[in-house]
């Protein structure tokens, strides 16, 4: 069954690095996301990408995320600067197309920002 | 997004139908209920999801009520690798795309 991948599983990093995420979405789908969650707290909206460009991003993807997709098959998830409240899991989601459709997460990788 | 409702906490005994119920009152008419469950910290993993008919697939049941208000989750036989944090969600079928998770219901299966 295909699924969405992601590497590395755990990154730490010094605080004021810059740190990019990678995810290779499942082959065939066209929506893409960007999702965190810091220890213990919800699951939490970043950004959403289709057709080469952000489609909607949440009040935490400030100037210091950026997201793309870099050739057919990763998308990227890069923060410029990163402090200690970037500490938590990010999980990739890819979907065939939007509404009904099921997104289908990655494993996650957790960053730690010490 | 309309908002849900779940109690936090359930337990359910191993190779028991396990009942989670959700709350969703303000869903408007172009909104489906999404469940979907978190195992551990891994990425969390649809379920299933509905508008208004009930729906049936390998995982499990979804029953919604008439008015929509409400609808209930079930695991026919659960097993110890259910014991997950499960989410019920609400989304437009059209519009915003991003899933809105709330703080969910924690289903531990007892052995």
């Amino acid at each position: 069954e295909p699924e969405v991948t992601q590497t590395p599983s755990h990154q730490v990093t010094q605080m004021g690095q810059e740190v990019i995420l990678r995810c290779v979405p499942i082959s065939n789908h066209l929506y893409f996301y960007w999702y965190r969650q810091i220890l213990g707290q919800k699951v939490e909206f970043l950004v959403s990408f289709y057709n080469n460009e952000i489609s909607e991003k949440s009040e935490i993807f400030d100037d210091q995320f950026s997201v793309e997709r870099p050739d057919g098959s990763n998308f990227t998830l890069k923060i410029r600067s990163t402090k200690l409240e970037d500490s938590a899991m990010y999980f990739c989601a890819s979907a065939l197309r939007t509404s009904v459709n099921e997104q289908f997460f990655g494993p996650g990788t957790r960053l730690t920002v010490l | 997004d309309a908002k849900t409702t779940q109690p936090p906490s359930m337990d359910c005994a191993e190779g028991r139908a396990a009942n989670l119920p959700c709350n969703h009152s303000t869903i408007s008419g172009n909104e489906y209920v999404y469940w979907y469950r978190q195992i551990h910290s891994q990425g969390p993993q649809y379920i299933i999801h509905g508008l208004k008919n009930n729906e049936t697939n390998e995982m499990a049941s979804l029953i919604i009520t008439e008015d929509r208000k409400s609808s209930t989750l079930i695991l026919p036989h659960a097993t110890l690798r259910d014991t997950a944090v499960y989410y019920c969600i609400v989304r437009a079928f059209f519009g915003n795309e991003k899933l809105t998770f709330g703080t969910g219901t924690r289903l531990t299966i007892i052995p």
